[in-house]
């Protein structure tokens, strides 16, 4: 079945740690995008990207890194600089070509700060 | 810049009863407008899209919303509710010029009661 995958699904990290969020996806999307989720304040963009080796800042980069070295796979690290870094963070992917709209999401990572 | 607006945090109807829940977007163009669902703990999927057209669109699920660009809303209604309906609701709005990404409001949680 076709779709993204996200791991871990529940992480915990000490303050001062670095920690690296996976997201692969076998839709064969050229977009793909990370979110991070607080309750009450819907979703935030962090990076996204369109292409491989390419990526843009969203909203809420400060913090954060990824990388896009190959098409189905686009990790996120949170820096130990991420103030705040308790949330749930999801991964999406898109479609190439015209917008559409429909954004392919897993089911999220919850990073919790020891 | 894009905003939404979801004014409505929780929401609770009684299963079988009428729904509606009320977006409002602040954009100068012709947005792109969805309604996606979430259930606890997963990611998001997509109920319904306007890109333009027909005002009122149908969705998935039994969903429809409706484009009012004089009120600048796009509300999601459904016209009997199941208790499968309880799940948190994003607004989102995206165009063309600001890329392949959307702006998500902050979500309405809608509780079903028998």
């Amino acid at each position: 079945d076709g779709g993204i995958t996200q791991s871990p699904k529940y992480l915990f990290r000490k303050e001062g740690q670095n920690v690296t969020l996976s997201c692969e996806q076998n839709l064969n999307h050229d977009a793909m995008y990370w979110y991070r989720q607080d309750p009450g304040q819907g979703l935030r963009l962090i990076y996204y990207s369109q292409i491989v080796n390419d990526f843009q800042k969203g909203d809420i980069a400060e913090g954060y890194s990824v990388s896009r070295e190959k098409k189905e796979s686009f990790p996120l690290t949170v820096t130990s600089a991420q103030k705040n870094p308790t949330a749930f963070y999801l991964c999406a992917s898109s479609a190439s070509g015209a917008f559409t709209g429909e954004l392919f999401f897993g089911e999220g990572s919850r990073l919790t700060v020891l | 810049a894009q905003s939404v607006t979801q004014p409505d945090i929780h929401i609770t109807v009684s299963e079988g009863a009428s729904l509606e829940l009320r977006c409002n977007y602040s954009y100068g163009a012709t947005p792109y407008l969805f309604w996606y669902v979430q259930s606890p703990g997963q990611g998001l999927q997509l109920l319904l899209k306007y890109f333009s057209g027909d005002t009122l669109v149908q969705g998935i699920k039994g969903f429809e919303a409706e484009f009012k660009r004089s009120q600048s809303s796009f509300n999601l209604r459904k016209p009997s509710v199941h208790w499968s309906d309880a799940a948190e609701y994003f607004c989102a709005v995206g165009a063309l010029e600001y890329g392949n990404k959307l702006v998500f409001g902050a979500g309405t949680i809608l509780r079903v009661k028998s």
